[in-house]
C-alpha cells in the first residue's frame, strides 16, 4: 500500500520560513494537499492541487510537489500557524501522512 | 453558512453497534461527494468511507463488511452505520465534503467538528 511520510515535528522561529515535507514514491506524479489541525479542531484545507489556496487561507501558505516529495511553506511563521500539519494524496484510495506538529518558538 | 454537525458518538462495548450521523447546512449532499474521516487518540486522520453524488460508496479496507455509509436527502444528512465494532476503532469520527474535480486528485473540506466513538468494555 502507499504510504506518506512527514517528519514529526518541526521548529521556526517567529517571523521566519517554515518547511513541512511529504514523501512517497514517485509523489510528484500526483496531487498532493495539506491540512491544518490546531488543537481540539477539525482539520482545515490550506492547500489542495499542490499550491492552490482555498479561499481564506492567507497566502504565506503555500506548497509545491517534485520528484518524491511535496513541501508545505509557511512564509513568516506566526504564533498562530502552531499546529499539525497533514499531507494526502489519491493513489488508488485516500492516503493520508502521519503528521508533522509545527511548533512557533 | 455551511456546517456540518456529527452526532451519534459514544460509548460502546466491543461488538457493538452505533449510527452515527452528520447533520449538514449550506449544501446539499447527495449532490456532493461526503465522506468520513476518523482520528484514533493522539495519532493522523484515516479515511474511512465516501458516498458518490450516484450514490456509489467506497469503504477503507479496515472497516469494509463493518460499516455502512448512507445519506437521507429529506434531512440532508450523512450517516455511518457501525457494526462489530472493535477497540481499534475507537477515534474522533468526522464527516467532511469530499471534492474530487478529476481522475487523481481529491481533497477534503468543509469538515465538521468530530464526535468521539470508544470502544471499551
Amino acid at each position: 500500500s502507499y504510504e506518506l511520510t512527514q517528519p514529526p515535528s518541526v521548529s521556526v522561529s517567529p517571523g521566519q520560513t517554515a518547511s513541512i515535507t511529504c514523501s512517497g514514491d514517485k509523489l510528484g506524479n500526483k496531487y498532493a494537499s495539506w491540512y491544518q489541525q490546531k488543537p481540539g479542531q477539525s482539520p482545515l484545507l490550506v492547500i489542495y492541487e499542490n499550491n492552490k489556496r482555498p479561499s481564506g487561507i492567507p497566502e504565506r501558505f503555500s506548497g509545491s510537489n517534485s520528484g518524491n516529495t511535496a513541501t508545505l511553506t509557511i512564509s513568516g511563521t506566526q504564533a498562530m500557524d502552531e499546529a499539525d500539519y497533514y499531507c494526502q494524496t489519491w493513489a488508488g484510495t485516500v492516503v493520508f501522512g502521519g503528521g508533522t506538529r509545527l511548533t512557533v518558538l | 453558512e455551511v456546517q456540518l454537525v456529527e452526532t451519534g458518538g459514544g460509548l460502546i462495548q466491543p461488538g457493538g453497534s452505533l449510527r452515527l450521523s452528520c447533520a449538514v447546512s449550506g449544501f446539499t449532499v447527495s449532490s456532493n461527494y461526503m465522506s468520513w474521516v476518523r482520528q484514533a487518540p493522539g495519532k493522523g486522520l484515516e479515511w474511512v468511507s465516501v458516498i458518490y453524488s450516484g450514490g456509489n460508496t467506497y469503504y477503507a479496507a479496515s472497516v469494509k463488511g463493518r460499516f455502512t455509509i448512507s445519506r437521507d436527502n429529506s434531512k440532508n444528512t450523512l450517516n455511518l452505520q457501525m457494526n462489530s465494532l472493535r477497540a481499534e476503532d475507537t477515534a474522533v469520527y468526522y464527516c467532511a465534503r469530499e471534492t474530487i474535480p478529476a481522475a487523481g486528485t481529491v481533497w477534503f473540506g468543509p469538515w465538521g467538528q468530530g464526535t468521539l466513538v470508544t470502544v471499551s468494555s
